[in-house]
C-alpha cells in the first residue's frame, strides 16, 4: 500500500518568514495530493490540494508543488503568521473515493 | 463545501462501559465514511472504512468486535467502543468523502475525545 513520509515533525519560524514542509509518497499510482491544516482541538481543514497533471499550483500565501518523478511534493507558506500554526497534514491517493493515506503531521510554530 | 457533524464532542466514561459517537453529513449523501483515531501530536490513524448498508473494513489491527461501527443510512455511521477501557481514551474524527467534483475532498467531523476512567 501507500507509505507517506512528512518532514519535518516540528517547524518553528519568526513572523513573516517562510515554512516549507516536505511529503514523499512510495505509490507512483497515486494522483491526487491534499494538504490539510489541524489546529489544536479542531477538524482537519483542506488548505490546497494538487494532482498529479499539475506541478504547482498556489493560493495567496499558499502553494504546493509535486515532483512525480521523485515522487515528492511540498506545501510553502509565504509570509507566515501566528495564525498559521497549525499541525499540517499532507497525504496522497489514487483520488476519486480512494482512501488518503495520512503523512505524520508538522507542528507549525510560528512566533510573533 | 460539505459539512460533516460528530456528536459527542467529548465524553468522559467509567471503565467497562459502551460509547457511542455519531457522524452525519448534514448537506450530503455519505456513501463512505471513514474513522480515525488521532493520539496526541500524532497522525490520523485510519480504523476502519464505513460503508452505507454493507460491513465495515477494518484495518488490521483493529478489533471489529471492540469497535463495532454501523452505516445505517447515506447521512449516518456510528462508532461504537464497547466495553471501553484507559488504553481506548483518544480523539476520534470521522469524515466523509465530498461527491461530484468534491469527490476527492475528505471533510472531517469535529472529533470526539474520549477519556475512559
Amino acid at each position: 500500500g501507500e507509505n507517506v513520509e512528512q518532514h519535518p515533525s516540528t517547524l518553528s519560524v519568526q513572523e513573516g518568514d517562510s515554512a516549507v514542509i516536505k511529503c514523499t509518497y512510495s505509490d507512483s499510482a497515486s494522483n491526487y495530493f491534499p494538504w490539510y491544516k489541524q489546529e489544536l482541538g479542531k477538524r482537519p481543514q483542506l488548505i490546497i490540494d494538487i494532482r498529479s497533471n499539475v506541478g504547482e499550483k498556489k493560493d495567496q500565501r499558499i502553494a504546493v508543488t509535486l515532483n512525480k518523478t521523485a515522487k515528492h511534493f511540498s506545501l510553502h507558506i509565504t509570509e507566515t503568521q501566528p495564525e498559521d500554526s497549525a499541525v499540517y497534514f499532507c497525504a496522497a491517493s489514487l483520488g476519486g473515493s480512494y482512501i488518503p493515506t495520512f503523512g505524520r503531521g508538522t507542528s507549525l510554530i510560528v512566533h510573533p | 463545501g460539505a459539512v460533516v457533524s460528530q456528536h459527542p464532542s467529548r465524553v468522559i466514561c467509567k471503565s467497562g462501559t459502551s460509547v457511542k459517537i455519531e457522524c452525519r453529513s448534514l448537506d450530503f449523501q455519505a456513501t463512505t465514511m471513514f474513522w480515525y483515531r488521532q493520539f496526541p501530536k500524532q497522525s490520523l490513524m485510519l480504523m476502519a472504512t464505513s460503508n452505507e448498508g454493507s460491513k465495515a473494513t477494518y484495518e488490521q489491527g483493529v478489533e471489529k468486535d471492540k469497535f463495532l461501527i454501523n452505516h445505517a443510512s447515506l447521512t449516518l455511521s456510528t462508532l461504537t467502543v464497547t466495553s471501553a477501557h484507559p488504553e481506548d481514551s483518544s480523539f476520534y474524527i470521522c469524515s466523509a468523502s465530498g461527491t461530484g467534483r468534491d469527490k476527492n475532498i475528505q471533510y472531517f467531523g469535529a472529533g470526539t475525545r474520549l477519556s475512559v476512567l
